[in-house]
């Protein structure tokens, strides 16, 4: 079946480093990849997404580009901020294989410090 | 804006109580989710439905059920609350497919059993 396998955390960066968060899948058919941010004491959001292979999503200054030939969909930002602390969740979805269901990794907890 | 909202934010029950967790969602989504999320175990399904009186059980269906009379709302039931039950109740709903393929979370209900 599908999955998806996150770099394990916790991520501990000073301001203004630069980040990466791995994330692979498997799956069977051609994957949609997702990234989801919680932020404390909140829901899930959103982060960005892509589609088809080599499509590159962005959103707030993180980025990821969907990789085919690793499967992978690492997420990536050239300098954090504190307010970028949250779980980080890597997803993937196989219409074919899960129908409407969202394949989640295990997420990766990012603190960033002033 | 989508906006997804549950019932409660913090809610307090005794073993064995029957628990309603309440989920509106405002788009006209036709699938809907309930996860339970818990320190170390990530994200994990509990049901889901894909229309109206319509659902299917995710990977921990046991011990909960659920009720979709209408499109909009998509209620968690524990039938007898057990304190394993204390956790992060997560609800979503989804569009499926194309360039607005997203899925919304709401806030969770923190669900303590005592």
């Amino acid at each position: 079946g599908d999955s998806v396998t996150q770099m394990e955390g916790p991520v501990t960066l000073s301001e203004e480093a630069f980040l990466t968060i791995n994330c692979t899948y498997t799956a069977t058919g051609y994957p949609s990849l997702f990234w989801y941010v919680q932020y404390p004491g909140e829901g899930l959001q959103l982060l960005l997404k892509a589609t088809k292979a080599d499509d590159k999503g962005s959103n707030k200054g993180f980025e990821a580009t969907y990789r085919k030939e690793t499967t992978s969909f690492h997420l990536e930002k050239g300098s954090v901020q504190v307010s970028d602390s949250a779980v980080y969740f890597c997803a993937l979805s196989d219409w074919e294989t899960s129908g409407s269901r969202l394949t989640f990794g295990e997420g990766t907890q990012l603190t960033v410090n002033p | 804006d989508v906006k997804v909202t549950q019932s409660s934010r913090y809610l307090v029950k005794r073993t064995g109580e029957k628990v309603f967790l309440e989920c509106v969602q405002d788009m006209d989504h036709e699938n809907m989710f309930w996860y339970r999320q818990d320190p170390g175990l990530g994200l994990r399904l509990i049901y889901f439905s894909y229309d109206v009186k319509m659902k299917e059980k995710g990977d921990i269906p046991e011990g909960y059920s659920v009720s979709r009379e209408k499109k909009e709302r998509f209620s968690l039931i524990l039938e007898s609350a057990s304190t394993n039950q204390t956790s992060m109740y997560l609800c979503a709903s989804r569009v499926v497919g194309g360039a607005t393929d997203t899925q919304y979370f709401g806030p969770g209900t923190r669900l303590t059993v005592l």
